[in-house]
């Protein structure tokens, strides 16, 4: 099947910093990806859709400021959580939709 | 707007059957899927229903009743590595992107 992938795996940053995470589909091409963020035991929250060449559309509630995301390529797309809060600490996943949506592996991010 | 409902946990026997339920209400419903996550992991898919009836896959499947807005997912002859999370979704019309239940932590026991 498909294969999605994301980095970093895992990032722990000070508050007020900014971290940058990377999504690729890298055996298929996606105009679009989606990105979740899954609080612990919780289910995954759709933040925005991520439009290649053009704005990302985001989710009632979310903030376009804080969590920007820019989808540069036909493979890839990024988020960015500027000035990170200990209140961003999640997990962080991205899919990309072919026949099925195909799911990165996660990015575990911790603010301290 | 959309309402997903599942039961948030449920503990079943290595070995036996067990019947994860989700309940929906969605304007312009266009298809259900199910997924298994293991803690500190991404989704795995495990099936997708667009019209009623029953899909059968392995041990794992699916049922759709579209006039009910109601889907379960049916697990046989458990594993202990089916401990996970149960996760529901639906797609809309003209939308790829997936709207998740609240999800059903399932816990096999010996």
């Amino acid at each position: 099947g498909a294969v999605v992938s994301q980095h970093p795996s895992r990032v722990i940053c000070k508050s007020g910093t900014s971290v940058k995470i990377e999504c690729r589909s890298l055996d298929f091409q996606a105009t679009t990806m989606f990105w979740y963020r899954q609080f612990p035991k919780q289910s995954l929250m759709l933040m925005a859709t991520s439009n290649e060449g053009s704005k990302a559309t985001y989710e009632q509630g979310v903030e376009k400021d804080k969590f920007l995301i820019n989808h540069a390529s036909l493979t890839l797309s990024t988020l960015t959580v500027t000035s990170a809060h200990p209140e961003d600490s999640s997990f962080y996943i991205c899919s990309a939709p072919m026949d099925t949506q195909y799911f990165g592996p996660g990015t575990r991010l911790t603010v301290l | 707007g959309q309402n997903i409902d599942q039961p948030t946990e449920m503990t079943a026997t290595e070995g036996a059957i067990v019947q994860i339920n989700c309940t929906y209400q969605t304007s312009g419903f266009n298809g259900l899927f199910w997924y298994q996550q293991h803690a500190g992991e991404a989704p795995t898919f495990l099936s997708y229903n667009v019209l009623d009836g029953l899909e059968e896959k392995g041990r794992f499947s699916s049922f759709l009743s579209r006039s009910k807005g109601y889907s379960y997912l049916l697990l046989k002859e458990l594993q202990m590595k089916d401990s996970a999370s149960y996760l529901c979704a639906v797609t809309r019309f003209g939308n790829e992107k997936l709207t998740f239940g609240t999800g059903t932590r399932l816990t096999i026991i010996p």
